[in-house]
């Protein structure tokens, strides 16, 4: 009940087009979901984050969309950039007193000028 | 975004010997600090969640008095591997959340060596 599963593994776009990934969680306590961007050798960093109360945000070419009743939320990078490629991690608040996330397992894009 | 410095970013220890990491939070008080551990292509691995005047709660499977933790103050907390052994080898990487405590802020990471 505690994971976040994430999809696809790996991912390639060509430079312009959109890249999604996916991610699923089972526990409906879970009432925040952010998502980092993580390039080689360094922490990730925080991209967009979004609550359960909202359905849609939208910052710059990062966009989340969230589906309460299917449990599944996912990232949408417009018009994405060589300077994309990182990994991306989902995330999901596992408990709001000790603020301690679940990730899930990353997606590794990769976008061709 | 809030600023976490981790230092330092790169080690190289003997085995046997012990290392420790501070991440700082630079710009805000971090009631909670976290410490993750990642192995290469991997996600983050949450090793213990750090609580400023308290003792560490550690993950399941992660040896306490392997890898001291402690939070000092509300911008400082430190990861101290003690008799670092060749295994103990991995990017570590901190993080600090503000008072919603749902919004972490992470540091960039530190590569250990153990030789």
């Amino acid at each position: 009940q505690q994971q976040v599963k994430q999809s696809p593994q790996s991912l390639i776009v060509q430079k312009g087009g959109i890249s999604i990934i996916n991610c699923a969680y089972e526990n409906t306590a879970f009432d925040y979901f952010p998502w980092y961007q993580q390039f080689p050798g360094k922490g990730p960093a925080l991209l967009i984050a979004i609550r359960p109360d909202v359905s849609e945000k939208k910052e710059g070419r990062f966009t989340i969309s969230f589906n309460k009743s299917a449990k599944q939320f996912s990232l949408h990078i417009m018009d994405s950039q060589p300077g994309d490629s990182a990994t991306y991690f989902c995330a999901a608040n596992g408990s709001s007193n000790t603020g301690k996330l679940i990730f899930g397992q990353g997606t590794t894009l990769q976008v061709k000028p | 975004g809030a600023v976490v410095s981790q230092h330092p970013s790169r080690v190289i220890c003997k085995s046997g010997t012990s290392v420790k990491i501070e991440c700082r939070s630079l710009d805000f008080q971090a009631t909670t600090m976290f410490w993750y551990r990642q192995f290469p292509k991997k996600s983050l691995m949450l090793m213990a969640t750090s609580n400023e005047g308290s003792k560490a709660t550690y993950e399941q499977g992660v040896e306490k008095d392997k890898f001291l933790i402690n939070h000092a103050s509300l911008t400082l907390s430190t990861l101290t591997v003690t008799s670092a052994h060749p295994e103990d080898s991995s990017f570590y990487i901190c993080s600090a959340s503000n008072q919603a405590k749902n919004i972490q802020y992470f540091g960039a990471g530190t590569r250990l060596s153990v030789l």
